[in-house]
Parts: C-alpha cells; sequence; structure tokens
C-alpha cells in the first residue's frame, strides 16, 4: 500500500542548532513534493515544493531535498528560533495532476531558546 | 484579499443531526479540496473538484456530499452526523498546474455528541 512517514513525531532542537525533518514515502512515484507549517489551530501554510527532477531547492533559512532513489525528502532550518516552532508536514503528489495531494502526519518541531 | 474562507469556525452537533460547512476563495482558482484531520493524524482528502460543476471522491468520503455551482464555492455537507466525523475541517484551494500550491482556509471544529 501507498504510505508517507514523516520521521517522528516531534522533534525538540536548541535555538541556533539545524533541524533536520525526514519524509519517507513508499509505492508513490510522485511528480513533485510539498512541505507545509502548521501552527496550532490554524490552516497549513505552503513554504516549498521540490519536483523530481530536482535535488535541492532553497529559501531563506530553508532547504529541501529530495531522493527519487531514497523515496526520501529532507527538510533543514538552519539557525533556527522558536518562532520556527510548528508542525511541519510533506505532501505529495503522485500523479503529477495536482488533484489528489496525499500528507503526511507531520512532524511537531520545538525550538527551545 | 480575503483567500480561502470557511465557516463556521466551531459546531457541536448531535448524532443524526445535518448541516453544511462553508467554503469560499476569491483568488479564482479552480481546484477546490475538502480535507478532515484526525489528532496525530495527516490530512485525509474528503472530496476534491476540478472546477464548477466537477466533484470527485477523495480517500474518505463516506458520510458526506459536495457540490460545486460557482468557482468561488465548495460547500461539504454533512448528512446523518456521526462521533466518527468528529474533526478538523480545512477546506483549500489550488491555482492548477504550474501553481500546485495548497491555501487552506482557517478550519472548522467540529464535534458530534
Amino acid at each position: 500500500s501507498q504510505k508517507i512517514e514523516q520521521n517522528s513525531e516531534a522533534l525538540n532542537i536548541q535555538e541556533g542548532k539545524t533541524a533536520t525533518l525526514t519524509c519517507n514515502y513508499t509505492n508513490y512515484s510522485p511528480a513533485y513534493l510539498q512541505w507545509y507549517r502548521q501552527d496550532p489551530g490554524r490552516g497549513p501554510v505552503f513554504l516549498l515544493l521540490i519536483r523530481e527532477n530536482e535535488k535541492e531547492k532553497r529559501k531563506e533559512r530553508l532547504k529541501v531535498t529530495f531522493d527519487t532513489t531514497l523515496k526520501q525528502s529532507l527538510f533543514h532550518i538552519t539557525a533556527s528560533q522558536p518562532a520556527d516552532s510548528a508542525t511541519y508536514l510533506c505532501a505529495l503528489d503522485p500523479s503529477g495532476s495536482a488533484r489528489q495531494l496525499t500528507f503526511g502526519s507531520g512532524t511537531q518541531l520545538t525550538v527551545l531558546p | 484579499n480575503a483567500g480561502v474562507t470557511q465557516t463556521p469556525k466551531f459546531r457541536i452537533l448531535k448524532i443524526g443531526q445535518s448541516m453544511t460547512l462553508q467554503c469560499a476563495q476569491d483568488m479564482n482558482h479552480n481546484y477546490m479540496y475538502w480535507y478532515r484531520q484526525d489528532p496525530g493524524m495527516g490530512l485525509k482528502l474528503i472530496y476534491y473538484s476540478v472546477g464548477a460543476g466537477i466533484t470527485d471522491k477523495g480517500e474518505v468520503p463516506n458520510g458526506y456530499n459536495v457540490s460545486r455551482s460557482t468557482t468561488e464555492d465548495f460547500p461539504l455537507r454533512l448528512e446523518l452526523a456521526a462521533p466518527s466525523q468528529t474533526s478538523v475541517y480545512f477546506c483549500a484551494s489550488l491555482g492548477g498546474l504550474g501553481n500546485e500550491k495548497l491555501f487552506f482556509g482557517s478550519g472548522t471544529q467540529l464535534s458530534v455528541l
């Protein structure tokens, strides 16, 4: 069966360190993968999209990698801040048609001051 | 620019009651989605629409109905509410191929007692 797994339910790191979140998938061949941030009581907010032919994407302190051989995406936040504390969700689109995005269950990141 | 607007924010239903969750977007997006999110779980797709007059089932459609009479509105109908429908419901929209990021509403927290 198709599955998306995010490495852990919760991750605590010290302010200033790099946070690394993992998204693994099985039995998918996604055209692209996305990362979203969700704060308590709010809807998810889009952060980054990486396509199957891209190895790495950056946006300010965020970096995403996409390894279609390992079937894995890594999401990095460098120089983390307490304001980065949130739940981060990965989502993928198997078909590339944008019709049915499938989400992982998320990783709750806490950045400790 | 309001984006995606959902109403109501909170609702308590008794078993067997019906209600409609409203969703409207002002970005002229063709694609719209309804997701539910249970604690510790990822977003599960209920229904989606690729344009006015076109709807299709997602992963968990049982107990729900949708309609799409206009580009802007995509209401979700719950008939004969059951405790299993207690969840947070999110509506989202997407511009289409080449613009594959989802814009989410702020959610509706529904309890069925």
